[in-house]
């Protein structure tokens, strides 16, 4: 039973550097979002996908963030000219019916130098 | 705006005893809450939904909306229920927005 499964688990990049971050839903959700998590801090909601559209990239914190979904699928977040607040792991969450709950991948945890 | 506030960094009780986790919400509509739960070296879990009204490993959560509050509690604590805690409201039918969560140790 795969669950969902992102990569990589960690990222060490240097600052103003591409990172790509790619996630797997578990099969047949149709739902999928990332999440962000600060040191110390809550859950950060960045983007949601319905299907490979993404109706709701309100929580995208700037213009170097970006985030595609294909084959209503794999994801990729990517960031662009990483900046040391980035620093942080990203949760990918997938689901079928978002009201039942999500499921969480073991996420990627980022670090920019 | 909607808001779910865990006034609680950290908790610590002792095993046996009874545990009660806070949550507070904001939200002018009819509210979905959720219980979260992440233990050591594994992924973020649903515990459990107010809306199923189920008990999951002896925890249940009560929605209070006159006190906007979505308490979790277990009456006798185990060791292994040492964990992050979140809990979560949805609205618009897909958007979850969580508290900061509350770590809780349970000591032998």
């Amino acid at each position: 039973g795969a669950g969902v499964s992102q990569s990589p688990s960690n990222k060490v990049t240097e600052k103003g550097k591409d990172v790509e971050l790619r996630c797997d839903p578990i099969s047949g959700h149709t739902a999928l979002y990332w999440y962000r998590q600060r040191l110390g801090q809550g859950l950060e909601f960045l983007i949601y996908f319905q299907g490979n559209s993404a109706p709701d990239k309100s929580g995208l914190p700037s213009d170097r963030f970006s985030a595609e979904r294909t084959g209503e699928s794999v994801s990729t977040l990517t960031i662009q000219r990483t900046q040391q607040e980035d620093s942080a792991v990203y949760l990918c969450a997938s689901s079928l019916i978002p009201r039942d709950g999500l499921h969480f991948g073991n996420g990627t945890r980022l670090t920019v130098t | 705006a909607q808001r779910v506030t865990q006034p609680e960094k950290l908790l610590s009780v002792f095993k046996g005893a009874p545990v009660e986790l806070k949550c507070n919400y904001s939200y002018s509509g009819s509210p979905e809450l959720f219980w979260y739960v992440q233990y050591s070296r594994q992924r973020l879990q649903l515990l459990l939904r107010h809306i199923s009204r189920e008990s999951i490993k002896g925890f249940t959560a009560d929605l209070n909306k006159g006190e906007t509050s979505f308490h979790l509690k277990k009456p006798f604590a185990q060791e292994e229920d040492s964990a992050m805690y979140y809990c979560a409201l949805i609205y618009s039918n897909y958007k979850l927005t969580f508290g900061k969560g509350t770590l809780l140790t349970v000591n032998p």
